[in-house]
């Protein structure tokens, strides 16, 4: 049963510090997505990217948010000095483009607190 | 800029219909609707990119009107597993996509 791996699952750290979530998409899957999911905010897509390329990171904080697919099985979200403000659940979506249905498969998310 | 989604939350009896609407100040490239259950990931149900196109997906299916930059997605004969917040997301034009502000919806038997 292919899944969506990400982790860590639970990251707990100190304002300024810097932190890297990592995401696994499924095998054979070239579109990759990172959103974020606030109670204040609702969910919201900070980047995708297609074939390792990113296609639009217009949703993502540029001065401190940074992602990347060093290759097709790992794709990194960094924020670096993290912020109070980014405390919330990332998740990491995987997906094949063209298909009309089931298109994105969700990992389980990283749920960041920082204090 | 985040579309509006109606109700706001809905209580169900087994059986029952339910409809989501989801509607955007902007024009819409495509629509996609999402399910999420408490302490759960969300789960992608289906995305529409042409006007008026009518999609299904088991007993739920959905409809795109481009014109009124609109979306609704229809619940048939419900389910307990069906209980949840369900997401439209609206993409428009320079890859902008937003999540509209969800619906609560709760089954009950």
């Amino acid at each position: 049963d292919a899944r969506v791996t990400q982790t860590p699952r639970h990251k707990v750290t100190e304002m300024g510090q810097e932190v890297t979530m990592r995401c696994q998409p499924i095998l054979g899957h070239n579109t990759v997505f990172w959103y974020r999911q606030t109670m204040m905010q609702g969910l919201e897509l900070l980047a995708y990217f297609r074939n390792r390329a990113p296609l639009d990171d217009s949703g993502m904080p540029k001065d401190r948010f940074s992602a990347e697919m060093p290759d097709a099985t790992l794709a990194t979200l960094k924020i670096q000095p993290s912020e109070p403000r980014d405390s919330a659940v990332y998740f990491c979506a995987s997906g094949l483009p063209g298909a009309r249905t089931d298109t994105q498969y969700f990992g389980p998310g990283t749920r960041l607190t920082v204090l | 800029q985040q579309p509006v989604q109606s109700p706001q939350a809905v209580i169900l009896r087994e059986g029952e219909d339910a409809v989501i609407n989801c509607s955007s100040s902007k024009a819409l490239y495509s629509v996609h609707w999402y399910r999420q259950k408490h302490g759960e990931a969300p789960v992608f149900l289906m995305i529409l990119l042409k006007g008026g196109e009518q999609k299904g997906h088991e007993k739920i299916s959905a409809s795109f009107n481009e014109k009124k930059q609109q979306s609704s997605l229809y619940l048939t004969a419900s389910q307990l597993s069906y209980s949840g917040t369900y997401f439209c997301g609206t993409e428009r034009a320079g890859n902008q996509f937003y999540f509209g502000t969800g619906t609560s919806l709760t089954v009950i038997p």
